[in-house]
């Protein structure tokens, strides 16, 4: 079973506009961990922004924030006030209680138009 | 700080050739792990270790080797390489048994199977 699904291949974003990228995972474990990296054409793999099961506040780096509605088991991140460099392939993870795994989305590939 | 250093960054085999795909990591991190990334699938976990002389089975591990002598190194063998084989490759490692860690990536292996 896909354990986190981001249901938006592509999305477009004027240059200094916000934007939220969609993700939704599923986990019977009370505690597990999300994450959002960052993928631009040169093609590594940058670390964003995490959020625990049991930390109370969304989580928040810089530009970028995390909007946790635990309930409904969505993790979406929000990017607020884009810039051009932020276009590339965004990845939402999730590692689950002691586990060690990662379990990836399939991606969404964010554009910043000028 | 080299972080997780991955070689060489790009190759190309013939079907049925062998070889290995280096990785090292200088950050003491017990976990490691080996991912493909092909387009629409978000990244596949293929192999993981959680130190030295201990490898388990991802989510797609037919065809690929891996072994761990040293904290520092998890190479991945492909035996005789196919063409499904074909996919951009990431090593990754992080601290052990906590889901609040976040993977740090290599840069990436492109592999071309011909």
């Amino acid at each position: 079973a896909q354990k986190i699904t981001q249901t938006q291949p592509g999305m477009f974003v004027q240059e200094k506009e916000a934007v939220t990228l969609d993700c939704t995972y599923d986990t019977s474990d009370p505690s597990y961990g999300l994450f959002w990296y960052k993928q631009p054409s040169s093609g590594e793999m940058i670390f964003l922004i995490y959020q625990g099961s049991y930390d109370q506040q969304n989580a928040t780096e810089g530009r970028y924030s995390l909007n946790f509605q635990k309930a409904r088991k969505s993790a979406n991140l929000v990017i607020s006030a884009s810039q051009l460099g932020d276009s590339a392939m965004y990845f939402c993870a999730m590692r689950e209680g002691e586990g060690n795994d990662m379990r990836f989305g399939a991606g969404t590939r964010l554009t910043v138009k000028p | 700080n080299a972080g997780v250093t991955q070689t060489p960054k790009f190759q190309v085999l013939k079907t049925g050739q062998s070889m290995t795909l280096q990785c090292a990591q200088d950050m003491n991190h017990e976990y490691m792990s080996w991912y493909r990334q092909d387009p629409g699938m978000g990244l596949r976990l293929i192999h993981y270790s959680v130190g030295a002389g201990i490898t388990d089975q991802g989510e797609v591990p037919n065809g690929y080797n891996v072994s761990r002598s040293t904290t520092e190194d998890f190479p991945l063998r492909l035996l005789s390489a196919a063409p499904s084989q074909t996919s951009v490759y990431f090593c990754a490692s992080s601290y052990l048994q906590n889901s609040n860690q976040p993977q740090h990536f290599g840069d990436g292996t492109r592999l071309s199977i011909l």
